[in-house]
């Protein structure tokens, strides 16, 4: 599978844990993104990597949110504490310099 | 004003028949289109990129850009029940960074047997 790759598909938390999700990009990608979904809406963009470079952090990603992406291959987002308003499919995605951007399947987050 | 409009729908036609779907933008500064289609509880699929104005055509898709109106549409000819979906619009300004893409809410299409 050459596709940008999303671990895992559905997360169920409690309020005020904490969880990481995992992406892996297309391999010959150097920019990859993340992004938030909610039900009704398009994606809105969160954070994105040039290389292992984090270059560009939405006003939507508080302080809870950290994404890295070590050696810039693949990269982590991780929500500190969660809330019940984190609920939402968060989306990878990665593109080469022209702007076409692939999205993985998501990652769908539950907090209880 | 949102950057990018769209339709939410529903859209319903029946099978066979064209779908038009657009969006309307207000950033000049975009000149990178696209269409995904997302189904349920997965990730969006790219259908269709077209760089500026003009148009481009992939199958039964054809993607059109007026830059000029701040226009884009999507048209489905012979439309199928697999096409039931819901369609986003996405635009970049080029840079592929900064602020990544900016995508309309989608439009849900049921396409009715």
């Amino acid at each position: 599978d050459t596709g940008v790759s999303q671990d895992p598909r559905h997360k169920i938390t409690k309020r005020g844990q904490n969880v990481t999700f995992r992406c892996d990009p297309i391999s010959e990608h150097n920019r990859l993104y993340w992004y938030r979904q909610t039900l009704g809406q398009g994606p809105e963009f969160l954070t994105y990597f040039q290389n292992e470079a984090q270059l560009e952090k939405s006003r939507l990603l508080s302080d809870r949110f950290s994404a890295e992406r070590p050696k810039g291959s693949f990269s982590t987002l991780e929500i500190q504490r969660t809330e019940q308003g984190d609920s939402a499919m968060y989306l990878c995605a990665s593109s080469l310099q022209t702007g076409i951007t692939f999205f993985g399947q998501g990652t769908r987050l539950t907090v209880v | 004003q949102k950057e990018v409009e769209q339709d939410p729908g529903p859209l319903s036609v029946p099978e066979g028949a064209i779908v038009s779907l657009n969006c309307t933008y207000s950033n000049s500064a975009f000149q990178y289109f696209m269409w995904y289609r997302q189904y349920s509880r997965k990730g969006p699929e790219l259908l269709m990129y077209t760089y500026s104005s003009g148009n481009k055509e992939d199958g039964r898709f054809t993607a059109q850009v007026d830059k000029s109106s701040k226009y884009i549409s999507l048209f489905i000819r012979d439309s199928q029940p697999s096409d039931s979906a819901t369609y986003l619009c996405a635009m970049s300004d080029g840079g592929g960074g900064a602020d990544g893409l900016t995508f309309g809410k989608g439009t849900h299409l049921i396409i009715q047997p």
